[in-house]
């Protein structure tokens, strides 16, 4: 079945540092890749997306690309800020069927220190 | 944007009584729910894909008798969470998705704590 394997955290950064959290797939398919951010006490809000293969997405300074050939999806922020402060989730959908459910990664926590 | 309502955001109840969790679309139809269950420092697992107007679709694991799905209308979902226990406590949140789209909307979530 659909799964995403994304990296252990907690990650813990010094402000304006460089950040990655990587985050694999196993689809069947051809599946759109999103990432989900959750900031304490909050639900979860989108924070990029790429629907095929050499997609980009990027916001807010994050950016993800999706690879095919590694079935990849990390995500990427040049300089980090205490705000960033939050769970991280990798998901994947296949189809975009209403009744197609996101699959999550277990989710990589990032504390970022001033 | 698509917005999905969902109340309450916190509940407290007495094991073994009965808690009622509502989600809404509001500003489009969502035919299809999707409701999942967070744990403390772990992911988002899927419980049930709810349809409107049919019987929801429960995931492996997942007690239907325990977890009741309702989806009456094209804009509510509701979750009850029946003859709770302390281990039902958990964070719960729907979503939902517009037909041909691969945005997903989702609530804010419910806090439940079964005393």
């Amino acid at each position: 079945g659909n799964s995403v394997t994304q990296m252990e955290g907690p990650v813990t950064l010094s402000e304006e540092a460089f950040l990655t959290i990587n985050c694999t797939y196993t689809a069947t398919g051809y599946p759109s890749l999103f990432w989900y951010v959750q900031y304490p006490g909050e639900g979860l809000q989108l924070l990029l997306k790429a629907t095929k293969a050499d997609d980009k997405g990027s916001n807010k300074g994050f950016e993800a690309t999706y690879r095919k050939e590694t079935t990849s999806f990390h995500l990427e922020k040049g300089s980090v800020q205490v705000s960033d402060s939050a769970v991280y989730f990798c998901a994947l959908s296949e189809g975009n069927q209403a009744g197609t459910a996101l699959i999550f990664g277990k989710g990589t926590t990032l504390s970022v220190s001033s | 944007g698509a917005v999905v309502s969902q109340h309450p955001s916190r509940v407290i109840c007495k094991s073994g009584t009965s808690v009622k969790i509502e989600c809404r679309s509001l500003d489009f139809q969502a035919t299809t729910m999707f409701w999942y269950r967070q744990f403390p420092k772990q992911s988002l697992m899927l419980m049930a894909t709810s349809n409107e107007g049919s019987k929801a679709t429960y995931e492996q694991g997942v007690e239907k008798d325990k977890f009741l799905i309702n989806h009456a209308s094209l804009t509510l979902s509701t979750l009850t969470v029946t003859s709770a226990h302390p281990e039902d406590s958990s964070f719960y949140i729907c979503s939902a998705r517009e037909g041909g789209s691969d945005g997903y909307t989702f609530g804010s979530g419910t806090r439940l704590t079964v005393v």
